[in-house]
C-alpha cells in the first residue's frame, strides 16, 4: 500500500512568486484535503477536493487555489506570495467525504516566503 | 461551529509517568473527536477516534481517551510514559455532515524526562 507523498519537501520563494505544490494520495483515496501549519500552531483547514471537485473550503484567500486529477493526486497553487505564506503544507487522504475521519497524511512541503 | 481548545502548550513528565493531555471542545451537534501525533519533521498520524460508540476509546501506543459529553472533553491518557511518546500532540473534531473536514487545535507538545 503507497502512502501519502507530496513534493517538493522544502522550497524557499520570494514575496510575490507563485508556487505549486503536488501531492500523491493513498491507493484507493478518492479525496485530499490540503493543511496549512504555521510553526507552532495546529494545522489549518485550506480546502478538500472529492473527485476532481471542490468539496468544502476554509478561511483563505482566493490566491489559494488547487485541482485534482483524475487519478486523484492533487495540487494546491498560492499565488502572490506573502510573508504569513510561509509554512508546512499537509496533504492528507482519505475514501469519501463522510467517513469516520481518518486522514492519512504525508510528511509536508515546508514553504519559506522571503 | 465546531472548535477544539488544547489546555497547556508544552506539557513535561518523566518516563514511566502518567501522561494526560488536555482537550475541550464546542459542538452543537455530536462531534466526531479525534487525537493525532506529530513526530519531527513528519505528517500527522491517527492515534484514536471518538464516533459515538464507546465513551472510553483505545488507540495505538497505548493511549487512550474518554468522552465525558457533560464536561464537553477528550482528555488524553496513557499510564506510564515512553521516551517515545515524546511528540506534538493535536486534538480534533469534525460533525458527521462533514466528517473528513478536521479542525485542529493548537497542539501539545509532550516532552519526557528520563
Amino acid at each position: 500500500e503507497t502512502g501519502v507523498t507530496q513534493s517538493p519537501t522544502h522550497l524557499i520563494k520570494t514575496r510575490g512568486q507563485q508556487v505549486t505544490l503536488r501531492c500523491s494520495s493513498q491507493s484507493g483515496h478518492n479525496t485530499v484535503s490540503w493543511y496549512q501549519q504555521a510553526l507552532g500552531q495546529g494545522p489549518q483547514f485550506i480546502f478538500q477536493y472529492y473527485r476532481e471537485e471542490e468539496n468544502g473550503r476554509g478561511n483563505f484567500p482566493p490566491r489559494f487555489s488547487g485541482l485534482q486529477f483524475p487519478n486523484y493526486s492533487s495540487e494546491l497553487n498560492v499565488n502572490a506570495l506573502e510573508l504569513d505564506d510561509s509554512a508546512l503544507y499537509l496533504c492528507a487522504s482519505s475514501l469519501g467525504t463522510e467517513d469516520t475521519g481518518e486522514l492519512f497524511f504525508g510528511e509536508g512541503s515546508r514553504l519559506t516566503v522571503l | 461551529a465546531q472548535s477544539v481548545t488544547q489546555l497547556g502548550s508544552h506539557v513535561s513528565v518523566s518516563e514511566g509517568a502518567l501522561v494526560l493531555l488536555r482537550c475541550n471542545y464546542s459542538s452543537s451537534v455530536p462531534p466526531y473527536l479525534f487525537w493525532y501525533v506529530q513526530y519531527p519533521n513528519q505528517g500527522l498520524q491517527l492515534l484514536l477516534k471518538y464516533t459515538s460508540a464507546a465513551t472510553l476509546v483505545k488507540g495505538i501506543n497505548g493511549f487512550e481517551a474518554e468522552f465525558k459529553k457533560s464536561e464537553t472533553s477528550f482528555h488524553l491518557t496513557k499510564p506510564s510514559a515512553h521516551m517515545s511518546d515524546a511528540a506534538e500532540y493535536f486534538c480534533a473534531v469534525s460533525v458527521y455532515s462533514s466528517a473528513s473536514k478536521i479542525i485542529f487545535g493548537s497542539g501539545t507538545r509532550l516532552s519526557i524526562r528520563p
